[in-house]
């Protein structure tokens, strides 16, 4: 069956520190995996979109990998700080049926 | 970058009741837009998508008749919850495609007494 998982429901880690997220997916072979940030009660805002034919991307402090071997995208949030607390969902498009579906999301705290 | 306006933001209303959520797309046209309802600390779940001039396509389990949906114009779409009963209270949000990223509004949180 199809599906993406976000490994990690709830990720602490002490501001500064790197913050890495995990997104896998099976049965699936996207054209390309989208990240966004969801604040409490509000819809998601795009971050960043990596295609399949790109390994890396990067925005800022942001950096996303994707292995279509690995079926497997990275996201990290490099020199981390508590206003990067939000849950983080990874989005993949379903080419055939000309939409995206999302992962579970992983709620992200950075404790000062 | 592209705004879409999610109306009401908040509903309350009685079982038995139907309830219309607006989502409008402020400074660009959007032939799709794709519904999602997300309950507390769970993801976003695709429910429909709406098509400008056209049926909406439901995902698998949801029901047509109880989520109605019309896209009126190329800046509109609704979602209406028909009969709504205690299991429907949900966190509703719309989004509208852009280029390589979805535009959502800021959602409808919707409880049903």
């Amino acid at each position: 069956s199809q599906k993406i998982e976000q490994n990690s429901e709830a990720l602490n880690i002490q501001e500064g520190k790197t913050a890495t997220l995990t997104c896998n997916y099976t049965n699936y072979s996207p054209a390309y995996l989208q990240w966004y940030r969801q604040d409490p009660g509000r819809g998601p805002v795009f971050l960043l979109l990596i295609r399949e034919n790109e390994k890396e991307k990067r925005k800022e402090r942001l950096k996303v990998t994707f292995d279509t071997t690995l079926k497997q995208s990275l996201f990290h949030i490099t020199a981390s700080q508590p206003a990067d607390s939000a849950t983080y969902l990874c989005a993949l498009e379903v080419s055939s049926a000309s939409k995206i579906i999302f992962g579970s999301g992983t709620r992200l705290s950075i404790r000062p | 970058g592209a705004v879409v306006s999610q109306h009401p933001s908040r509903v309350i209303c009685k079982s038995g009741t139907s309830v219309k959520i607006e989502c409008r797309s402020l400074d660009f046209q959007a032939t799709t837009m794709f519904w999602y309802r997300q309950f507390p600390k769970q993801s976003l779940m695709l429910m429909a998508t709406s098509n400008e001039g056209s049926k909406a396509t439901y995902e698998q389990g949801v029901e047509k008749d109880k989520f109605l949906i019309n896209h009126a114009s190329l800046t509109l779409s609704t979602l209406t919850v028909t009969s709504a009963h205690p299991e429907d209270s949900s966190f509703y949000i719309c989004s509208a495609p852009g280029a390589g990223e979805l535009f959502f509004g800021e959602g409808s949180r919707l409880t049903v007494l």
